[in-house]
């Protein structure tokens, strides 16, 4: 399995803002994701970061709303810019494993807050 | 498309009583797997078990088992003894080959009661 680490835990921002979450992994994994899960509702993947290339983002997710970094194979960002209220939720990163079966884990999340 | 239905959005049952929770799933792939995750109000997101499409027997993981009925596309998890700290939402996700991401149903929002 895998231990997977978030920072901030939880945060509360002004709306116009930008925070960056970050997501450390205890071991090399080749991809990593990246999930919001609104209020009430299920997760949804934003994107799916490769070390070493541009991140591929889902249908209504772009770049410049959530630019996400993937410097090493155990390390990622995502930032949450020029927030709004609608992005209150909680951010989850992910990584996939193939142990006999294939398993995603996830950190404990990010639970943002925007005012 | 693929999709995950979850029909219970909240279940209630009485502590040491076994649960069954639903999910039926749609999808045109030949091969994919099926999982089940717990997530506490803390947040975190748990993983309880894996189904693959393909396996012949049904999974199990401790107190949990998935009631895997492949014609009925239909990946029920059953929750045995039930416990206080199963109070939780459930959320079955499936990741196919056609679109090679796990994707979500909508949860179940499970309470034991006392």
């Amino acid at each position: 399995s895998a231990v997977i680490s978030q920072k901030p835990s939880r945060d509360i921002c002004q709306r116009g803002t930008s925070l960056t979450i970050q997501c450390q992994v205890d071991s090399q994994v080749t991809m990593m994701f990246w999930y919001r899960q609104q209020p009430g509702q299920s997760l949804t993947l934003i994107a799916t970061a490769n070390q070493g290339s541009e991140a591929t983002y889902e249908s209504g997710f772009v770049i410049d709303k959530f630019p996400i970094s993937r410097p090493n194979l155990t390390f990622s960002t995502l930032t949450v810019s020029n927030m709004s209220p609608e992005d209150s939720s909680i951010y989850l990163c992910s990584v996939e494993f193939y142990q006999g079966i294939y398993t995603q884990y996830f950190g404990p999340g990010t639970r943002l807050t925007v005012l | 498309a693929q999709k995950i239905t979850q029909t219970q959005p909240g279940m209630f049952v009485q502590e040491k009583e076994a649960v069954t929770l639903d999910c039926t799933y749609d999808t045109s792939d030949p091969s994919y797997g099926l999982f089940w995750y717990k997530q506490p109000s803390s947040g975190e997101m748990i993983f309880l078990i894996y189904q693959g499409s393909y396996d012949q027997q049904n999974a199990t993981e401790g107190r949990y088992s998935l009631n895997f009925q492949k014609a009925r596309k239909s990946a029920n998890l059953v929750i045995s003894a039930s416990q206080l700290g199963d109070s939780a939402m459930y959320f079955c996700a499936m990741k196919g080959t056609s679109y090679d991401k796990v994707i979500f149903g909508p949860g179940t929002s499970l309470s034991v009661i006392p």
